[in-house]
Formats: structure tokens, C-alpha cells, sequence
């Protein structure tokens, strides 16, 4: 059972324009919901993240767009540079522990010139 | 400061053979994750442990995998009598107990010829 669900599994698009990748989860008991950004040959590292108490955290081109009734929530990379051409992986977590991530399955963003 | 480390960075054995994996967390954080990332897909949990407290080992796929944590800070994973689907990029994460923020190492890539 796949409790975090993400799309597109692939994503291209043209620098200057906007990115929006998609997650929507299962688990209610889920508090916490970080993106990461990882490239080739590296860990992933932590972009940014959402409390389901706020419906939209920006920080800098970045911005989570949360819906607690919907059960989804999303990444929207605006002004999109080739250096932004990443695997991107949304994830989940209980809230008041620093317990275990569930991630999606990532998105390859590839943005072209 | 320095982040999480991870050695070997690249392991390749033979089918049968058992391999360690060594993890070097950020200095002070007291929770340490163990995922998985196979081709292609998302991570998948295998193991975390926080401070003393008795690991939560919930997504170790068999009992060919074990991990223990020394001193409450370094980690090794051991996969032992390693069958090709353990091919794999293994990837260790720390975090402090109160911040829950996953910091990821850049990972060891396992393959099993």
C-alpha cells in the first residue's frame, strides 16, 4: 500500500516557467510534509516544508500549496532555472517524533533552455 | 559544520557474500535513519534509531539485514548472504530529536553481481 502518492513521474519544462509536482496521502495520523531535492550521485537534501496548520509556506521561487481536506499537497518551483533539474521527492511524517519519513516516488524535473 | 558521511560510496560484491555499510552522523543528532533507494523509486524506510531507546526495525525486509548503532553515534548496516535485489543505493539520515529534519548522507550504492 503506497500511502504517499506522487505525479508527474517526469516533468519538462522550459526555463522561466513554473514547476508543479503533486502528492496526496493516505495516512490522517501524517503532520509533517517536507519536499527533498536530490541529484545525480547524491543524497537527498531537505527544500522545503508544510505543517498541515498553514496552507502555503513559500521560500524563495519554492512554494508548498497544502489542502488538509483533499489530502494533498503540492511544489511549485516558479521562474524554473536549469539548475533546478532534479529528482524531487515529497514525503510524510507523524507529527511529535522524529520518526520515519514515507516518501513518493519522485519526480524528475528536467527544465530546458 | 560537517554532514552525514557514508563509506564505502560504492560496494560491489559477489551473490552470497555479506556486506557492512557505515554511517557518520551530524555530531549531536540523536535519531539515525536507515532507507533504501532502488532504481528508479523512492526511498524506502529500513530502520531508525533514536538515543537509547530500542530501534524501530519495522521495514528491514528480512533477517538478512541487520544494523546496530555504537555509542550512540555511528551506524553499520550489515546485509549478509546479499542476493542481487539487494542492488540498491543505501542511504543514511540524521536528525535531532526535537527538529525531526532529515539530513541525508550521500549514500552507499550497492551491487550484487
Amino acid at each position: 500500500q503506497q500511502q504517499v502518492k506522487q505525479s508527474p513521474q517526469s516533468l519538462i519544462v522550459q526555463k522561466g516557467g513554473i514547476s508543479i509536482i503533486n502528492c496526496a496521502y493516505e495516512n490522517t495520523a501524517f503532520d509533517y510534509f517536507p519536499w527533498y531535492q536530490q541529484f545525480p550521485g547524491k543524497g537527498p537534501a531537505l527544500l522545503i516544508a508544510i505543517r498541515p496548520d498553514v496552507s502555503e509556506k513559500k521560500e524563495g521561487r519554492f512554494t508548498i500549496s497544502f489542502n488538509k481536506s483533499a489530502k494533498q499537497f503540492s511544489l511549485h518551483i516558479m521562474d524554473s532555472q536549469p539548475g533546478d533539474s532534479a529528482t524531487y521527492f515529497c514525503a510524510a511524517r507523524k507529527a511529535g517524533t522524529a520518526s520515519k519519513l514515507t516518501f513518493g516516488t519522485g519526480t524528475r524535473l528536467q527544465v530546458t533552455l | 559544520g560537517a554532514g552525514v558521511s557514508q563509506s564505502p560510496s560504492n560496494k560491489v560484491t559477489e551473490k552470497g557474500k555479506d556486506v557492512e555499510l557505515r554511517c557518520d552522523p551530524i555530531s549531536g543528532h540523536t535519531a539515525l535513519y536507515w532507507y533504501r533507494q532502488s532504481l528508479g523509486q523512492g526511498l524506502e524506510f529500513l530502520i531508525y534509531f533514536q538515543g537509547n531507546s530500542a530501534p524501530d526495525k519495522s521495514g528491514l525486509p528480512s533477517d538478512r539485514f541487520s544494523a546496530e548503532r555504537t555509542g550512540g553515534s555511528v551506524s553499520t548496516l550489515t546485509i549478509q548472504r546479499t542476493q542481487q535485489e539487494d542492488s540498491a543505493v543505501y542511504l543514511c539520515a540524521s536528525s535531532t530529536r526535537l527538529a525531526g529534519e532529515q539530513y541525508f548522507g550521500p549514500g552507499t550504492r550497492l551491487t550484487v553481481t
